[in-house]
């Protein structure tokens, strides 16, 4: 099938911030996520946006939603260490009974 | 407090070993899945379920098989379990409205 895709890897420096970046399928996908992997954990929903909305505040998080492109991107603002995780979007398949991930981007944030 | 359980965060197993994953989640979901998550290669569905008794094969589901006989409770099976399988498994819920998924908190199976 066809994949969402992700750079793998970033590292940035405490308190600045990080942008992670993904390329999507199906431009009527309705729903697009961010989860956030923490080591040794699942997977939890960190953010979503709707398809009608190009951009979404949430505390430090940005989501910026490019449809013409099928690109969607997360800006963490001021990271911290907690926010050292491999970060994953996702959209929705197969009439919306199941999502389809993207391979992860891993985030290490050095203090 | 919505959960999905699986039933065990660590696994070793034999080669040629009849491994079963179990996974329950509490929110009446219809659906369950199967993932596979492995380095560079992301989550890769395995099997999922829509209901009861349904399951649909996702993109690998090879040496695997399935088992939903009550709502809550979604079972893998790897019938005879192979070193390639050695992985971490993640099982998730959602509802049939609602496309966001929940994760439980997997297990990392080792065959040796």
């Amino acid at each position: 099938g066809e994949d969402v895709e992700q750079s793998l890897f970033l590292s940035v420096r405490e308190g600045d911030s990080s942008v992670i970046n993904c390329t999507y399928t199906d431009s009527s996908s309705t729903y697009l996520y961010w989860y956030k992997q923490e080591p040794g954990a699942g997977l939890q929903l960190l953010t979503y946006i709707f398809s009608n909305m190009d951009m979404k505040q949430d505390q430090r998080l940005t989501v910026l939603l490019n449809k013409k492109d099928k690109h969607l991107s997360l800006r963490i603002a001021d990271t911290q260490t907690g926010d050292s995780a491999i970060y994953f979007c996702a959209e929705p398949r197969r009439g919306n009974n199941r999502l389809a991930f993207g391979k992860g981007n891993q985030v290490v944030v050095i203090p | 407090d919505v959960k999905v359980t699986q039933s065990s965060r660590y696994l070793v197993k034999r080669t040629g070993e009849k491994v079963f994953l179990e996974c329950v989640q509490d929110m009446d979901h219809e659906n369950m899945f199967w993932y596979r998550q492995d380095p560079g290669l992301g989550l890769r569905l395995i099997y999922f379920s829509y209901d009861v008794k349904m399951k649909e094969k996702g993109d690998i589901p090879e040496g695997y098989s399935v088992s939903r006989e009550k709502k809550e409770r979604f079972s893998l099976i790897l019938e005879s379990a192979s070193t390639n399988q050695t992985s971490m498994y993640l099982c998730a819920s959602s509802s049939l409205l609602n496309t966001e998924a929940f994760f439980g908190q997997g297990t990392r199976l080792t065959v040796v």
